[in-house]
């Protein structure tokens, strides 16, 4: 079975400040992973996604994550944070061989002036 | 059209009520999900669909709970007598494979359902 765990339900940052939001998975295979951002009012959108290529993710909108074996963790990134970054911020994981996805609880991000 | 659609976006109703919700995925995409989205929780799987596959219902909390996809597009999920811990989002998505999910999921807006 796969789950995902989203560390810190609300994250606030400072504009230019680096954004860390935190993803734990479970796996019993090799996963992939995902972060999806939605906007207030929107649908969600896929900011990356890991397929087993290579461990450091890039992004759209300056996002990038690392995928750590050794930790079970997918960390989203971004150096300086923007006021259009506030969203929130889900972490999915699937398996090659099903068809679910599964999201975490998401993270709030508040970018503040 | 450019993007998945929902509609309504919004719908009110009262307990023990009917609701039906509908989406309409990108052209040719071959898969469909749908998702339950309460407050404070993260996106609860409810039933997929891929091409004429039977679909995968193992998400659906109930039997007041059923989806359709009528000519391997539009998708309609339905609701039964409509209970108050009903109210959510639901989010529809579609994507051009599952591809042993690596098939990237476009999602649409929502339908943001409220029972009373």
């Amino acid at each position: 079975a796969q789950s995902v765990t989203q560390l810190g339900s609300h994250v606030s940052v400072s504009e230019g400040a680096l954004v860390l939001l935190r993803c734990n998975y479970s796996s019993s295979v090799p996963p992939y992973l995902f972060w999806y951002v939605q906007y207030p009012n929107q649908g969600l959108q896929l900011l990356l996604k890991y397929t087993s290529a290579a461990t450091l993710v890039k992004g759209i909108n300056g996002f990038e994550a690392d995928f750590k074996k050794s930790e079970t963790s997918f960390h989203l990134t971004k150096p300086s944070a923007h006021m259009s970054d506030a969203a929130e911020y889900f972490c999915a994981v699937s398996v090659p061989t099903g068809n679910q996805f599964y999201f975490g609880t998401g993270t709030s991000l508040t970018v503040i002036p | 059209g450019a993007g998945v659609s929902q509609s309504p976006s919004n719908k009110v109703t009262e307990k023990g009520k009917d609701v039906e919700l509908r989406c309409d995925p990108i052209s040719g995409h071959t898969a469909l999900y749908w998702y339950r989205q309460s407050l404070g929780q993260g996106l609860e799987f409810l039933i997929y669909f891929q091409g004429n596959s039977a679909p995968d219902k193992s998400g659906l909390p109930s039997d007041r709970f059923s989806a359709e996809r009528t000519g391997g597009s539009v998708s309609t999920l339905t609701i039964q007598r409509t209970q108050q811990e009903d109210s959510a989002v639901y989010l529809c998505a579609s994507s051009l494979t599952s591809s042993g999910g690596v098939g990237t999921q476009y999602f649409g807006p929502g339908t943001r359902l409220t029972v009373l």
